[in-house]
């Protein structure tokens, strides 16, 4: 079965700050993606990153970065440089190829930039 | 603009009323989706359909029930039936997977807020 874990419901940081969100899946799986998201306060789910299984390259995108460990199962999200936009809840999403363009999503976890 | 539009933004109704959640796309996409989503909680699936005509029940449909009669719309209609339905509910689309297998990501609408009075 399909899992995906966010252990951390809420962070909180001061802007300027590193953060890193974590996310542990769980697939029978060899072929599998993995997605993070973005839902500000707005509520739309807003699309950041897609990753597969046989690709992992540690990916940055501006402020972002993401750290893809198979052995570990975990596909982590952080945010350099933190700012007050970056606040919202992020979610973590595992879709396994065999499965369809079926999503399991993560819990979520809530960021809370300060200024 | 490509897209997905949810109406009404946010919909109250009573205890026993059927109600109906519109998501429209117009980003030809052949996929679409719906989600449950609860204070605290990731997003469950309530129903999809993957081509027009077609659709397939989530992991929480009971007291739901959808329609797919063209590609750019698929409303969702929570019935009486459903016994807690006070959530915000998402409506996503994605083009197909490919044949070698790859997913693709899923484009969301910005979602109906539902109370039940």
């Amino acid at each position: 079965a399909q899992k995906v874990t966010q252990a951390q419901t809420e962070i909180s940081v001061v802007e300027k700050e590193d953060v890193t969100l974590d996310c542990v899946y769980e697939t029978r799986d060899t072929t599998y993606y993995l997605f993070w998201y973005k839902q500000p306060p707005s509520g739309e789910l807003v699309f950041l990153i897609r990753r597969n299984s046989f690709d992992e390259q540690n990916e940055i995108s501006g402020r972002y970065s993401w750290n893809f460990q198979k052995s570990t199962s975990s596909f982590n999200f952080t945010i350099t440089a933190s700012q007050v936009v970056d606040s919202a809840v992020y979610f973590c999403a595992l879709s396994e190829a065999n499965y369809g363009q079926n999503f399991v999503f993560g819990p979520g976890t809530r960021l809370s930039v300060l200024p | 603009d490509g897209g997905i539009t949810q109406s009404p933004k946010y919909l109250f109704r009573k205890e026993g009323q059927n109600v109906t959640l519109s998501c429209e796309q117009n980003l030809n996409h052949d996929a679409m989706y719906w989600y449950r989503q609860d204070p605290g909680q990731g997003l469950r699936l309530i129903y999809y359909s993957q081509i027009v005509n077609d659709f397939q029940k989530g992991d929480i449909a009971e007291g739901y029930s959808v329609s797919r009669e063209k590609k750019e719309s698929f409303p969702l209609t929570v019935t009486s039936a459903q016994k807690n339905p006070t959530a915000f509910y998402l409506c996503a689309s994605s083009s197909p997977s490919s044949t070698s297998g790859r997913v693709n990501e899923q484009f969301f609408g910005p979602g109906t807020r539902l109370t039940v009075l």
